[in-house]
């Protein structure tokens, strides 16, 4: 089993819908947890920090859930510039484990 | 937030030859992480580099093969020793600061 797994996608989206991803992990004694961002050929960029009482920045929302090992991220109102492969990323000992990434095309 | 310099950003070499990336940190950081990402896959981890002991490799990767120095708390090398297609690959630097990793840009290598 992974360490980290992602649906890979790709999710073709209109404009202004909203769309969900989700991870899981396997180790239970991850502490912290992240959403990046991959433009095409970028390095990765953090989104944003997953909480365990779940967080929102503007239009995205992150939800953890530790007896599942599960985490993931909504984007509503999407827009042309969401387009990206998004990254599920565990620390679980210090180091970052990525998940295989998530792609997202919005259309319009 | 830190800033890494990562350098080449591409190169084509051929089988059986050495490329050395370097990275270059804006701050001190006691710990720097390589990865490597091959194309349509997501990042793994190839080693861990720590200033003043040798690096600690993931399963998989061995010292031979990309070996790594880090010669000061700012900067560190990886090499990718022998090369061959299966090489070809995106290669990326990461240091670790308030629980957010930040990246070098990538050093895209095509080995033919």
């Amino acid at each position: 089993r992974k360490e980290v797994e992602q649906d890979p996608g790709p999710f073709n989206v209109p404009e202004g819908a909203t769309v969900a991803f989700n991870c899981t992990y396997s180790n239970s004694a991850s502490q912290s947890f992240f959403w990046y961002r991959q433009d095409c050929r970028k390095e990765p960029k953090l989104l944003m920090s997953v909480y365990s009482s779940g967080n929102e920045d503007g239009r995205f929302t992150a939800q953890l859930n530790r007896a599942s090992q599960y985490i993931s991220l909504l984007i509503r109102d999407s827009k042309l510039s969401d387009s990206a492969t998004y990254l599920c990323v565990v620390n679980p000992l210090g180091d970052m484990r990525f998940g295989a990434g998530t792609r997202l095309t919005v259309k319009p | 937030s830190a800033v890494i310099s990562q350098k080449p950003s591409r190169d084509i070499c051929q089988r059986g030859t050495s490329l050395t990336i370097q990275c270059q940190v804006d701050s001190q950081v006691t710990m720097m992480f390589w990865y490597r990402q091959q194309p349509g896959q997501s990042l793994t981890l190839i080693a861990t580099a720590n200033q003043g002991s040798e690096a600690t490799y993931e399963s998989g990767f061995v010292i031979d093969k990309f070996p790594i120095s880090r010669p000061n708390l700012t900067f560190s090398t990886l090499t990718v020793s022998n090369m061959s297609p299966e090489d070809s690959s995106i290669y990326l630097c990461s240091v670790v600061q308030n629980t957010e990793a930040f990246f070098g840009q990538g050093t895209r290598l095509t080995v033919v």
